[in-house]
């Protein structure tokens, strides 16, 4: 089964408006994170946003905010204010357990493909 | 801003050779991870790196295989015997801790198995 689900493989939005680009996630465990990493067409990974499973308030980084919907499992990316530069795929990232057999690793969603136009 | 770095950027094998890809990662990070991302598809774990031992490998990390810290700094993936669908992008990411802490990923190297 899925561990993270993003349900759109591509996404458009006008210039200077908001989008929201979603991600759900299965686990069993309390404790986990949930991040949203983009990949331009560069190819590198930059980290954006993060949220942890016991955070009351959801994350925002700049024009980033995240909206945690605990009971419904989702970590939707809200992007405010698009630019040109946002164009990229978008990655929905979650580490399971916090525990000392925690290895750290992120299982990836299938990302979207967000196109800003001018 | 501290940065993982990764080499070669690009490389073209023959299929059956031995490929190592580099990777420094950042230096008081103390996790490692190797991920691949075949062309167009989603990033894929392979393996993590603890306390100078695998902690976690896929199912993808099979014999063909390894990863090491030779000298403290660096950190390499070595496939022995290249496969066609090796070809693919991979990427070296380290942390400080597992918990909250954020994957720092290089800008991958990039594998074409001929």
């Amino acid at each position: 089964a899925q561990k993270i689900t993003q349900t759109q493989p591509g996404m458009f939005v006008q210039e200077k408006e908001a989008v929201t680009l979603d991600c759900t996630y299965d686990t069993s465990d309390q404790s986990y994170g949930l991040f949203w990493y983009k990949q331009p067409s560069s190819g590198e990974m930059i980290f954006l946003i993060y949220q942890g499973s016991y955070d009351e308030q959801n994350a925002t980084e700049g024009r980033y905010s995240l909206n945690f919907q605990k009971a419904r499992k989702s970590a939707n990316l809200v992007i405010s204010a698009s630019q040109l530069g946002d164009s990229a795929m978008y990655f929905c990232a979650m580490r399971e357990g916090g525990g000392s057999g925690n290895t750290g690793k992120l299982i990836f969603g299938q990302g979207t493909t967000l196109q800003v136009k001018p | 801003e501290p940065e993982v770095t990764q080499t070669p950027s690009h490389q073209v094998t023959q299929m059956g050779q031995e490929v190592i890809l580099r990777c420094v990662p950042i230096s008081n990070h103390l996790y490692f991870y190797w991920y691949r991302q075949i062309l167009g598809q989603k990033v894929e774990f392979l393996v993590s790196f603890y306390n100078n031992e695998i902690s976690e490998k896929s199912e993808i990390f099979d014999d063909q295989f390894s990863v090491e810290r030779p000298d403290g700094s660096n950190f390499t993936l070595k496939i022995r015997s290249t496969k066609l669908e090796d070809s693919a992008m991979y990427f070296c990411a380290s942390s400080e801790g597992a918990g909250a802490n954020v994957l720092t990923f290089g800008a991958g190297s990039r594998l074409t198995v001929l």
